[in-house]
């Protein structure tokens, strides 16, 4: 149990163009949901916290308006990066917390994202 | 704000050789949680310490959480080959539910 899924895998793009990233739990429900960027050989740096039913929480410095999220269910949030440009090229890995339980995350396995 | 601080960055050590990895928060946190990432995958799940002083062990790995629940530690006893990879530490926190990870410690073994 606890799995969640990330659509696409990869994905390269040309720069100027916008690419979803979606975010599944597969067998529960997630209230809250983070999405985090990885560049390599980094950690892993929280970009926004993700409510279901309400906006997202952004961290500071990441721009909303280029990251936009969405949680329309319990199970799944978006994340769509805007007018992409080579330097959004990156991991992007999100998280599902079970709904009432926030210490717990459970992770998907990432989308790669480049930028031509 | 909060920060995580992970020592060493990097390590290299011989197969059958221990390693340590050490988390410093800036903060007191709620909960602790260990990710391993293999090259070219994701952080997959270890463990959570949520008590002060509280030790778990899983096989060759020990960790512990500090009493001031400020730092924690990974020891691998005996390293193998599959032990590869790069350990996260991230703080947890009750209030808000967010994870601050740590820099990460890249281990090699050499066999």
């Amino acid at each position: 149990g606890a799995v969640v899924s990330q659509h696409p895998s990869w994905v390269i793009c040309k720069s100027g163009t916008s690419v979803k990233i979606e975010c599944r739990s597969l067998d529960f429900q997630a209230t809250t949901m983070f999405w985090y960027r990885q560049f390599p050989k980094q950690s892993l740096m929280l970009m926004a916290t993700s409510n279901e039913g309400s906006k997202a929480t952004y961290e500071q410095g990441v721009e909303k308006d280029k990251f936009l999220i969405n949680h329309a269910s319990l199970t799944l949030s978006t994340l769509t990066v805007t007018s992409a440009h080579p330097e959004d090229s990156s991991f992007y890995i999100c998280s599902a917390s079970p709904s009432g339980r926030r210490e717990t995350q459970y992770f998907g396995p990432g989308t790669r994202l480049l930028v031509l | 704000g909060q920060q995580v601080m992970q020592i060493p960055q990097y390590q290299h050590v011989q197969e059958g050789e221990d390693f340590t990895t050490y988390c410093n928060s800036s903060t007191t946190l709620s909960n602790i949680q260990w990710y391993k990432q293999r090259p070219g995958g994701h952080p997959v799940f270890l463990i959570q310490l949520v008590k002060s002083g509280e030790v778990k062990k899983q096989k060759r790995l020990t960790f512990q959480f500090g009493e001031a629940k400020k730092n924690s530690s990974l020891h691998i006893t005996a390293t193998q080959t599959t032990d590869v990879g790069t350990y996260f530490c991230a703080g947890g926190s009750s209030n808000t539910g967010k994870l601050i990870f740590g820099q990460g410690t890249t281990l090699q073994v050499k066999p």
